[in-house]
């Protein structure tokens, strides 16, 4: 069965500092993807992330930084010199290639909180 | 380019009621997925429509139900309103439905529902 474990429920950092976020997924298929959302407090789910099970490359985007490691089937999100508009709460989530519909399974989320 | 929309923002219904819930799609995309999102909790998947047919169901009793117009636009339906539907209800929109492969999936706002 499909899952994804976020087992940092909050973090709390200060401006500048430098944050990871964990995400262990769950899958008995060797196709799928990952994804990373966040959702600020207007609620909208912002795309931030997605990455296919082939492709190991660790990815820079800015600031944001993702580790996939299918070793230890996690996919972790690095924020560098956090700002306060980083303040959200942050989903990792799993898809698997190879069924009918292509439903995203979430995690609980963990919720990050950027002070000044 | 236009982005998800949902309407109404908010809702509140009677246990026992029946809610139509609605989203237009972002331009050029045929697929629509409905997420339900408890208060503190990861979105869960409803169902998705891609071509105006189910496509995908996740573990939701068949009180919910869904259509999808030509137009790719989606009404999330639900009878005999109970107390736990309480929840926001995201809509997400992406392209290359028919295809076993998850394209990234773009939320509205949601419709916040209370049951009271």
């Amino acid at each position: 069965a499909q899952k994804v474990t976020q087992a940092q429920t909050e973090i709390s950092v200060v401006e500048k500092e430098d944050v990871t976020l964990d995400c262990v997924y769950e899958t008995r298929d060797t196709t799928y993807y990952l994804f990373w959302y966040k959702q600020p407090p207007s609620g909208e789910l912002v795309f931030l992330i997605r990455r296919n099970s082939f492709d190991e490359q660790n990815e820079i985007s800015g600031r944001y930084s993702w580790n996939f490691q299918k070793s230890t089937s996690s996919f972790n999100f690095t924020i560098t010199a956090s700002q306060v508009v980083d303040s959200a709460v942050y989903f990792c989530a799993l898809s698997e290639g190879n069924q009918a519909g292509t439903a995203l399974i979430f995690g609980k989320g963990t919720t990050l909180s950027v002070s000044s | 380019e236009t982005g998800v929309t949902q309407s109404p923002t908010h809702l509140i219904k009677t246990r026992g009621q029946q809610v139509t819930l609605r989203c237009s799609s972002q331009s050029g995309h045929n697929t629509v997925s409905w997420y339900q999102q408890a208060l503190g909790q990861g979105p869960q998947f409803i169902f998705q429509y891609y071509r105006e047919e189910e496509n995908g169901r996740g573990n939701f009793p068949p009180r919910f139900s869904g259509l999808q117009f030509p137009n790719y636009s989606s009404e999330l339906n639900v009878n005999a309103l109970e107390l736990d539907d309480s929840a926001l209800y995201l809509c997400a929109s992406s392209s290359g439905g028919g295809l076993a492969v998850p394209y990234e999936q773009y939320f509205g706002p949601g419709t916040r529902l209370t049951v009271t």
